[in-house]
């Protein structure tokens, strides 16, 4: 089974802030990884497929990258709505695995 | 509009079994891969099983051998029988949509399962 490890567990921060989120594979994923958003009380939202795409409706401040065992979620200016738990998922090797989850908090 | 709607959950004794449904609407389920998914209370999330629109079906080690995913075309719905349930079950267990690039687009609201004495 593949390990997603997300870090870090919680991060602070202020809104118009920039924030990047890790994600790494314990081993390669190719490009096959997946960013959710949570947040409370509420289903997991798509934002990132294919490690870089935006998925249907997400804003163009939310940005993926890396490829291999790298990952990064990259939100360029806070806004009040994107204060919620983010995952990663990888897809390319079955059983597909979560990360723990990064919690945004205001700060 | 792309809608999922669980339903099933509710409060078991530990052994016992649930059948829990995913009624799709807006798409076929055939045409999609299909998974169930849960949450334990304050924790992450877990996949449990998908079934591809080929029939396929896959499991994780904690679903393996008690849990079971089908899926009935003329109804649009997924199913997830569970049996031999132990109180660890207790979560929401959502089931979602597999998008064809990759990542599951649509999730529906979830279906609490909670297994006590």
């Amino acid at each position: 089974e593949i390990v997603m490890t997300q870090s870090p567990a919680t991060l602070s921060v202020s809104p118009g802030e920039r924030v990047t989120l890790s994600c790494r594979a314990s081993q390669s994923v190719r490009i096959y990884l997946a960013w959710y958003q949570q947040k409370l009380g509420q289903a997991p939202r798509l934002l990132i497929y294919g490690a870089s795409s935006r998925a249907t409706g997400m804003p163009a401040r939310f940005s993926g990258s890396g490829s291999g065992t790298e990952f990064t979620l990259t939100i360029s200016s806070l806004q009040s709505e994107d204060f919620a738990v983010y995952y990663c998922q990888q897809y390319n090797t079955w059983p597909y695995t979560f990360g723990q989850g990064t919690k945004l908090e205001i700060k | 509009e792309v809608q999922l709607v669980e339903s099933g959950g509710g409060l078991i004794q530990p052994g016992g079994s649930l059948r829990l449904s995913c009624a799709a609407s807006g798409f076929t389920v055939s045409a999609h891969y299909m998974s169930w998914v849960r949450q334990a209370p304050g924790e992450g999330l877990e996949f449990l099983a998908v079934i591809y629109g080929d029939g396929r079906t896959y499991y994780t080690d904690s679903a393996r051998g008690r849990f079971t995913i089908s899926r009935d075309n003329s109804k649009n719905t997924v199913f997830l029988q569970m049996n031999s349930l132990r109180t660890e079950d207790t979560a929401l267990y959502y089931c979602a949509r597999g998008n064809d690039n990759g990542g599951s687009d649509y999730w529906g609201q979830g279906t609490r399962v909670t297994v006590s004495p």
